[in-house]
């Protein structure tokens, strides 16, 4: 079990809105700053958020990310083929004294 | 270009060991701190082991602990992580990221392409 709580799955039409929420607790999430991760099919993750919300340059503008208490959420609007992929979410732990991330969560786009 | 290399894996028997290599390009290798993240087969991502850029600060997953050692050569621009004791839920992709850091807010970036080690008898 992963220490972020992601939802497994998650699908949307192309066009759509959908967003990803990854929960954790006053340790790592309620403590430190979340960075979100998507891993493409058969690739290496790539950063998609730091700093909560903070976008990396090249990321587009249709990704988000917002943090409140001890859960974040990744946001992706105007949805596309493309964006089908697995995405993480990760934040430093003070309990374990190292990183933890969520277990992921699938996004389909029908 | 900011470019991390992972080599070294490979089928090792339960009990082995191997040495991986993470290659790094394009930036200052000294004046960052460094992680290896693995992934089994069709799971999520694991944080496995962190590295200081000076090797004065080390922490490890308790799921490696007393098993694996990270160490880092930074006239050679290299990262290491010797695993020993392997077990068959060992086998993994592993990753080395570079940790960025900006005041108390840290993230991974960039990853490497991996390097699968399998761990069967």
């Amino acid at each position: 079990q992963s220490v972020l709580t992601q939802p497994p799955s998650a699908s949307a039409t192309p066009g759509q809105r959908v967003t990803i929420s990854c929960s954790g607790s006053s340790s790592n999430i309620g403590s430190h700053a979340v960075s979100w991760y998507q891993q493409l099919p058969g690739t290496a993750p790539k950063l998609l958020i730091y700093s909560n919300y903070q976008r990396p340059s090249g990321v587009p503008d249709r990704f988000s990310g917002s943090k409140s208490g001890t859960s974040a959420s990744l946001a992706i609007s105007g949805l596309q083929s493309e964006d089908e992929a697995d995405y993480y979410c990760a934040a430093w732990d003070d309990s374990l004294n190292g990183w933890v991330f969520g277990g992921g969560t699938k996004l389909t786009v029908l | 270009e900011v470019q991390l290399v992972e080599s070294g894996g490979g089928l090792v028997q339960p009990g082995g060991s191997l040495r991986l290599s993470c290659a790094a390009s394009g930036f200052i290798f000294s004046s960052y701190n460094m992680n290896w993240v693995r992934q089994a087969p069709g799971k999520g991502l694991e944080w496995v082991s962190y590295i200081s850029s000076s090797s004065t600060t080390i922490y490890y997953a308790d799921s490696v602990k007393g098993r694996f050692t990270i160490s880092r050569d930074n006239a050679k621009n290299s990262l290491y992580l010797q695993l020993s004791s392997l077990r068959v839920e060992d086998t993994a992709v592993y990753y080395c990221a570079r940790l960025m850091r900006v005041g108390v807010m840290n993230w991974f970036d960039p990853w490497g392409q991996g390097t699968l080690v399998t761990v069967s008898s």
